[in-house]
């Protein structure tokens, strides 16, 4: 079964500074798709950002950029200009590619402090 | 913009009791979904639906049910609430299967306190 870690609990970073929140995932699929949503305080989960696992460039989105390691199973989200609205849980997240990849794996979460 | 809504954000149940989560969403997504959300353990899939009538158990389906008697509506029942499934409970959608990159569309949360 595919699992994923999230190593920080929670993180820390001045306004206007860069972070980057750590998500390591086990598997033995090639094909499959990585996904970063954040939870902000008393509101909804959102997309942030997606990777298609056979993509071999990094996606971006806007301040949000990934680091896809795929021999490492590595995947970690960069926020750049962070702001005080990017305050939120951040939840890394697989899901299979193939039959039966209806559901996806969350890891536990990382809390995004952001200090004005 | 696709809206999921859950009826209720907060509520506070005994043991015992018979509990009802509602979801509805207005975008006619054909897939409905039910996570349980804790500390520590991020969130985990209690059912889901691909259609009206039609449901899956997820990883955690013990102690809950499920009913899809219209594709708009997915409801999550607790049929004797007890303790331990004191949680943050959220609704999600998703129009056709979780194919290619399709992105989950989540409800804002519901967080029971079972007393």
């Amino acid at each position: 079964a595919q699992t994923v870690t999230q190593s920080q609990p929670e993180m820390s970073v001045q306004e206007a500074e860069t972070v980057t929140l750590s998500c390591t995932y086990d598997t033995s699929e090639s094909d499959y798709y990585l996904f970063w949503y954040k939870q902000p305080p008393s509101r909804q989960m959102i997309l942030v950002i997606r990777q298609e696992a056979y993509k071999q460039q990094n996606a971006t989105e806007n301040r949000f950029s990934v680091n896809f390691q795929k021999a490492a199973k590595s995947f970690s989200l960069k926020i750049s200009d962070s702001q005080l609205g990017d305050a939120a849980m951040y939840f890394c997240a697989y899901r299979s590619a193939s039959h039966g990849g209806n559901k996806l794996v969350f890891g536990a979460g990382t809390i995004l402090r952001v200090k004005s | 913009d696709v809206k999921v809504t859950q009826s209720s954000r907060y509520l506070v149940k005994r043991t015992g009791e018979k509990v009802f989560l509602e979801c509805v969403q207005d975008m006619d997504h054909e897939n409905m979904f039910w996570y349980r959300q804790d500390p520590g353990l991020g969130l985990r899939l209690i059912y889901f639906s691909y259609d009206v009538k039609m449901k899956e158990k997820g990883d955690i389906p013990e102690g809950y049910s499920v009913s899809r008697e219209k594709k708009e509506r997915f409801s999550l029942i607790l049929e004797s609430a007890s303790t331990n499934q004191t949680s943050m409970y959220l609704c999600a959608s998703i129009r056709g299967g979780l194919a290619g990159a399709n992105v989950l569309t989540f409800g804002a949360g519901s967080r029971l306190t079972v007393l």
